[in-house]
């Protein structure tokens, strides 16, 4: 079955910098890639798709890249701001099953 | 419009007692997904339901875990008996229909079992 591996588990940066968050998948019938945030003691919440009939998409500060043959896709998130500090989770599905496979997740910390 | 509903938000039992885990899903999705949420395992699928049809059913999670959709706006996850191990975060996320895979995700009900 599909694996989803994300790369970084924790990521620091300085406010107004950019923090790139890295994923690899294995399944290549896999065609939808989500991006979802947990704020401290929430849920998870939706921040950002892209479909593999596309290789970029950008939602204001959020960058998503989708390399399909390398298997990688990976999020940018520019001008960063401290209320970005959360858990990113990379995940992945075919969009037949809508069954998504999730990266470990990634601590981001933007400093002040 | 609600979001997802999910009770209890937290819930302790003692090794052995079966718990049930409640979950109502966004008005109108026909997609309904249990998931559990720790630090070592990160997030698993448990079970899907597509329209009250089971679609998966979790695999290694099959003998103690147990999911149904009661009626397109009710869901509960049963697991019995419960050990130890099934301390977690229990995530319930509904979807709508058609070409969209964005999840809407509940609070979650916090498990501990003792």
């Amino acid at each position: 079955g599909e694996k989803v591996e994300q790369h970084e588990s924790t990521l620091s940066v300085r406010e107004g910098d950019s923090a790139v968050i890295n994923c690899t998948y294995t399944d290549t019938a896999s065609s939808y890639f989500p991006w979802y945030k947990q704020e401290a003691g929430k849920s998870l919440h939706f921040v950002i798709d892209i479909r593999s009939n596309v290789d970029r998409k950008q939602s204001q500060r959020l960058i998503v890249l989708l390399d399909k043959k390398a298997k990688r896709f990976s999020l940018h998130i520019t001008a960063t701001q401290p209320e970005d500090s959360a858990i990113y989770f990379c995940a992945a599905s075919d969009s037949g099953s809508w069954q998504l496979i999730f990266g470990s997740g990634t601590q981001l910390t933007v400093m002040p | 419009d609600a979001g997802v509903t999910q009770t209890p938000r937290h819930e302790v039992a003692e090794k052995g007692q079966t718990i049930i885990l409640k979950c109502e899903p966004v008005s109108g999705h026909n997609d309904l997904f249990w998931y559990r949420q720790t630090k070592i395992q990160g997030l698993e699928l448990l079970s899907y339901f597509r329209s009250k049809s089971l679609m998966e059913d979790g695999g290694a999670f099959k003998d103690r875990f147990k999911a149904e959709m009661l009626n397109s706006s009710f869901s509960t996850l049963k697991i019995q008996p419960t050990e130890p191990k099934d301390s977690a975060v229990y995530l319930c996320a509904s979807k709508g229909t058609a070409n969209t895979g964005q999840l809407y995700f509940g609070e979650g009900s916090k498990l501990t079992v003792l």
